[in-house]
């Protein structure tokens, strides 16, 4: 198993713009993350999932966020009609459940908004 | 609700010499606690963890850290500091709310080695 992976590395967009990220978790692990960091800041929780189950959103996230994971396998994250204050490093981590144990985190996804 | 709090956002440190980064949680009981490495252009990569038993908690590549209830802390600690080590460190904590396990991170601590 390589890893978690995550895909583009990169994306630079215009304003209005929708953009899908996708991450590849480590394959038995059961929940994956997504998160968002910018810089000088700690990774901030987006969402979760266990399995298909998407259990936690944050308040945070707007609604032209959107995340899926179908078959509780890979992930997709939408961000719709993007803005500049989108640009961060989206990050995707994946872990067994319960909670509490470690989350491996994948390189992430830098995404630039023009 | 939980929170965290790493009151340094840079460290320097000369190569050899020890190492403390603190880290300040609030949380209504006992949270799982976490500390994460975050090297330039590489993912976060955990150090230790801790919930429950021996209070000081040894990881990987020589770090430990100590949990205090009593000050909410759970501090990391190296002897003997690399030039490798240079990096961004993260404390994070683990509650359940509402059944769900939410982490939440602190802002992060740089560390800068000289030689």
């Amino acid at each position: 198993d390589t890893g978690v992976s995550q895909n583009p590395r990169h994306k630079i967009t215009k304003r209005g713009q929708n953009v899908t990220f996708r991450c590849d978790p480590i394959s038995e692990h059961n929940r994956l993350y997504w998160y968002r960091q910018t810089l000088g800041q700690g990774p901030e929780f987006l969402t979760y999932f266990q399995n298909e189950a998407q259990l936690e959103k944050s308040r945070l996230l707007s609604d032209r966020f959107s995340a899926e994971r179908p078959k509780g396998s890979f992930s997709t994250l939408e961000i719709q009609r993007t803005e500049q204050g989108d640009s961060a490093m989206y990050l995707c981590a994946s872990s067994l459940a319960p909670g509490g144990n470690e989350q491996f985190f994948g390189p992430g996804t830098r995404l630039t908004v023009l | 609700a939980q929170s965290v709090t790493q009151p340094d956002i840079h460290i320097t440190v000369s190569e050899g010499a020890s190492l403390e980064l603190r880290c300040n949680y609030s949380y209504g009981a006992t949270p799982y606690l976490f500390w994460y490495v975050q090297s330039p252009g590489q993912g976060l990569q955990l150090l230790l963890k801790y919930f429950s038993g021996d209070t000081l908690v040894q990881g990987i590549k020589g770090f430990e850290a100590e949990f205090k209830r009593s000050q909410s802390s759970f501090n990391l600690r190296k002897p003997s500091v690399h030039w490798s080590d240079a990096a961004e460190y993260f404390c994070a904590v683990e509650g359940v709310a509402g059944g769900s396990y939410i982490p939440t991170f602190g802002r992060g601590t740089s560390l800068i080695v000289h030689p």
